[in-house]
C-alpha cells in the first residue's frame, strides 16, 4: 500500500546549522507530497507541499522538492532557529484518498 | 481563516466508561478524520466521513464508532475505554485546493484511560 518512510529522531542542532529530514515514499500512483509541521501543545499544520514531479514547495525557509525518480522528498533548511523546534511529518495522498503519514520527527534546535 | 476546535484539551478517564470526543469545524468541509498520534506511530487513520451521515473505517477502527449527524461536527465514541486507548487524538477536516486537498487539524485531544 501507500507510504511514507521518514528518518527517524530526534534530531538535535545549534542554532543557524543547515537541517535535512529525509523522507522517502511508496504508491501504486501519482501522489502529492506534503511536510506538516506540529508546534508542542498544538495540532499540526500545514508546512508546505508539491503535487507532482519536480515541484518544489517552499514555506518559512523551509524547501522540499518532489523527486519521482527517487521516490523522496526531504525537507531542508538552510539556517535553523530555536523556534523552529517541533516535530515534522511527511504525508501523501495517491488520487486524493486517505492522507498517510510518517513517523516524525522531532527536531530541537539550541541557542 | 479555517478553525478546527475540539471538545477537550485534555481528558482523564476510568476503564469501560464511554468517551465522546468532539471536533468542530467552521468551513463548510464535507470530509472529516479522526486519527490518533503515538509516539514512532506517526498519525493512524480511525474514522473518516465524506459528507453527513456517511462513515467509512479507517486502519484501527477497533474499539471506536463515529457520528456524524450535521456536516460541521464529528463525534469519536468509545465505547467502552480501555488503557490501550491512551492516546493523542485528532481532528482533522479536508477541502480542495487547486488539484489536491489540503487537511486542516484541531488542536488535539490528549485522552488518559485509568
Amino acid at each position: 500500500g501507500d507510504s511514507v518512510t521518514q528518518m527517524e529522531g530526534p534530531v538535535t542542532l545549534s542554532e543557524e546549522a543547515c537541517l535535512t529530514i529525509n523522507c522517502t515514499y511508496t504508491a501504486t500512483g501519482y501522489p502529492s507530497l506534503f511536510w506538516y509541521v506540529q508546534y508542542p501543545g498544538e495540532g499540526l499544520q500545514l508546512l508546505l507541499k508539491a503535487t507532482k514531479a519536480d515541484d518544489k514547495g517552499s514555506n518559512k525557509g523551509f524547501e522540499a522538492t518532489y523527486r519521482k525518480e527517487t521516490t523522496s522528498f526531504h525537507l531542508e533548511k538552510g539556517s535553523v532557529q530555536v523556534s523552529d523546534s517541533a516535530v515534522y511529518f511527511c504525508a501523501l495522498t495517491v488520487n486524493n484518498n486517505d492522507m498517510r503519514f510518517g513517523a516524525g520527527t522531532r527536531l530541537t534546535v539550541k541557542p | 481563516d479555517v478553525k478546527v476546535t475540539q471538545s477537550s484539551r485534555y481528558l482523564v478517564k476510568r476503564t469501560g466508561e464511554k468517551v465522546f470526543l468532539e471536533c468542530v469545524q467552521d468551513m463548510d468541509h464535507e470530509n472529516m478524520f479522526w486519527y490518533r498520534q503515538d509516539p514512532g506511530l506517526g498519525l493512524r487513520l480511525i474514522y473518516f466521513s465524506y459528507d453527513v451521515k456517511m462513515k467509512e473505517k479507517g486502519d484501527i477502527p477497533e474499539g471506536y464508532s463515529v457520528s456524524r449527524e450535521k456536516k460541521e461536527r464529528f463525534s469519536l465514541i468509545l465505547e467502552s475505554a480501555s488503557t490501550n486507548q491512551t492516546s493523542m487524538y485528532l481532528c482533522a477536516s479536508r477541502v480542495r485546493e487547486g488539484s489536491s486537498y489540503e487537511q486542516y487539524f484541531g488542536p488535539g485531544t490528549r485522552l488518559t484511560v485509568t
